[in-house]
């Protein structure tokens, strides 16, 4: 069963705090990607992943790092928490064929809060 | 500025009737084009996608146009019915050795009345 999962589902941080947000998936998608949903703004790429160590910057990559040190997992940091990264982020995998974009599948999405 | 523009924030349409969702994008690279359904709380999900290679794509009730003259895409929607009921996001991307950043527009909020 093709998946792509999140944890955690719902989290509420403080202001300046770490937060790590976890994804993973099992269909071997070279291509991983974590945008944040907003009201009125749809998706808003963060960061793209194209393997494992080879990551972009997507639209809107300040106030966050990721890592890839696993194909099948993808994290998403924020050092130092503010309350402008209150939103929800999905995660979301592709597979490269080499010629032509793919499918994404994006997980259940996390929920993030920061007071 | 937004890359990937829907001018509609909601649209609502009766059961059984036809509807339109529109798209504007501004990078005239782009190549790969696709509308995703999100029901509230759940993830997007892919409902079709077109190539620049052809204008028209057709999947049962849904059928993309693309215009890239007018850098212009959309969504017809044929026999609309209440479980149609979601948001739908275009998005656009230009394919980079396989993989495509996608670059979504804001969404429209569709509800079918039944």
């Amino acid at each position: 069963d093709m998946k792509v999962t999140q944890m955690p589902r719902y989290l509420i941080k403080r202001m300046g705090e770490n937060v790590l947000l976890e994804c993973g998936q099992d269909m071997s998608h070279e291509t991983m990607y974590w945008y944040r949903q907003d009201p009125g703004l749809g998706l808003q790429l963060i960061y793209i992943s194209y393997d494992v160590d080879s990551n972009s910057e997507g639209d809107i990559p300040k106030g966050y790092r990721v890592s890839r040190k696993k194909r099948e997992h993808f994290s998403l940091i924020l050092d130092s928490a503010k309350t402008n990264q209150t939103s929800v982020y999905f995660c979301a995998s592709s597979l490269s064929t080499g010629s032509s974009a793919e499918t994404l599948y994006f997980g259940s999405g996390t929920r993030l809060t920061v007071l | 500025g937004q890359q990937v523009k829907q001018s509609s924030p909601s649209l609502t349409v009766q059961e059984g009737g036809i509807l339109i969702l529109n798209c504007d994008y501004e990078n005239d690279m782009f190549d790969y084009f696709a509308w995703y359904k999100k029901y509230p709380d759940n993830s997007p999900t892919l409902l079709i996608s077109v190539r620049s290679n052809v204008d028209k794509r057709e999947d049962g009730r849904f059928t993309v146009f693309l215009n890239k003259s007018g850098k212009h895409f959309s969504l017809h929607i044929t026999a609309s019915q209440p479980e149609d009921t979601a948001v739908y996001l275009c998005a656009a991307g230009e394919n980079q050795g396989g993989s495509a950043k996608l670059i979504f527009g804001e969404g429209t909020k569709l509800t079918v009345s039944s």
